[in-house]
């Protein structure tokens, strides 16, 4: 079956724009996570959602990020005035719910920030 | 949550066994160890997770020491396509809440030699 899809793959924008990144989690998915990978680390979690509600939002870096999910299975997220610390791959993973054990991750996308 | 540790990188040659290894002093008894891997250019993959007891599946096998404060990743026959960046994670087994997203350390890259 499809995997997680992400749209787009490479966006690059200047310094001060705004930004939609786009989520497509497995089918009947009800949890969603976003991390954020910086060259050379490891990714870090910014938001986790069970169905349509932000169950944990306490990795998102300030304000200017946002994400919603409004019917339980497409994800965006948003980032606002972007700033060019804001570069790296965003990366979104599905889950059959939260407790299941394997996360599945899509393939990212790579934002550069001018 | 608990933190692990993980050399930064480890070389293997093609078709010889590879042994991943991962410390985790301060693991809880609720912890379950999991680990994903990374290919070049891709989001992670979900590789294999355990408790107490040592795993296998299809892609590895986990050898948990008894006091559960190490584990290693087996790859028995490493191919060039095992080349990956290997995480090492610990979370806790009440999902749910902050504790359903994964906490990425930075890994161990493993090189494979032909």
């Amino acid at each position: 079956g499809a995997g997680v899809s992400q749209t787009p793959s490479n966006k690059v924008t200047e310094k001060g724009k705004y930004v939609e990144l786009r989520c497509d989690p497995i089918s009947g998915h009800t949890a969603l996570y976003w991390y954020r990978q910086s060259l050379g680390q490891g990714p870090e979690f910014l938001i986790y959602f069970q169905g349509t509600g932000a169950a944990d939002d306490s990795g998102l870096p300030n304000d200017r990020f946002f994400a919603v999910r409004p019917e339980g299975s497409v994800s965006t997220l948003k980032i606002q005035r972007t700033e060019r610390g804001d570069s790296a791959v965003y990366l979104c993973a599905s889950s059959h719910d939260a407790r299941s054990n394997e996360q599945f991750f899509g393939p990212g996308t790579r934002l550069t920030v001018l | 949550d608990a933190k692990t540790t993980q050399p930064n990188s480890m070389e293997s040659n093609e078709e010889e066994p590879v042994h991943l290894p991962c410390n985790h002093s301060t693991i809880s008894g609720t912890d379950y160890i999991h680990w994903y891997r990374q290919l070049p250019s891709q989001g992670p993959e979900y590789v294999i997770h355990g408790l107490t007891s040592n795993v296998n599946n299809r892609m590895a096998s986990l050898a948990i020491a008894e006091d559960r404060k190490s584990s290693t990743l087996i790859l028995h026959r490493a191919t060039l396509r095992d080349a990956a960046v290997y995480y090492c994670i610990l979370r806790d087994a009440n999902y749910g809440g902050s504790q359903g997203n994964l906490i990425f350390g930075k890994g161990t890259k493993l090189s494979v030699k032909p």
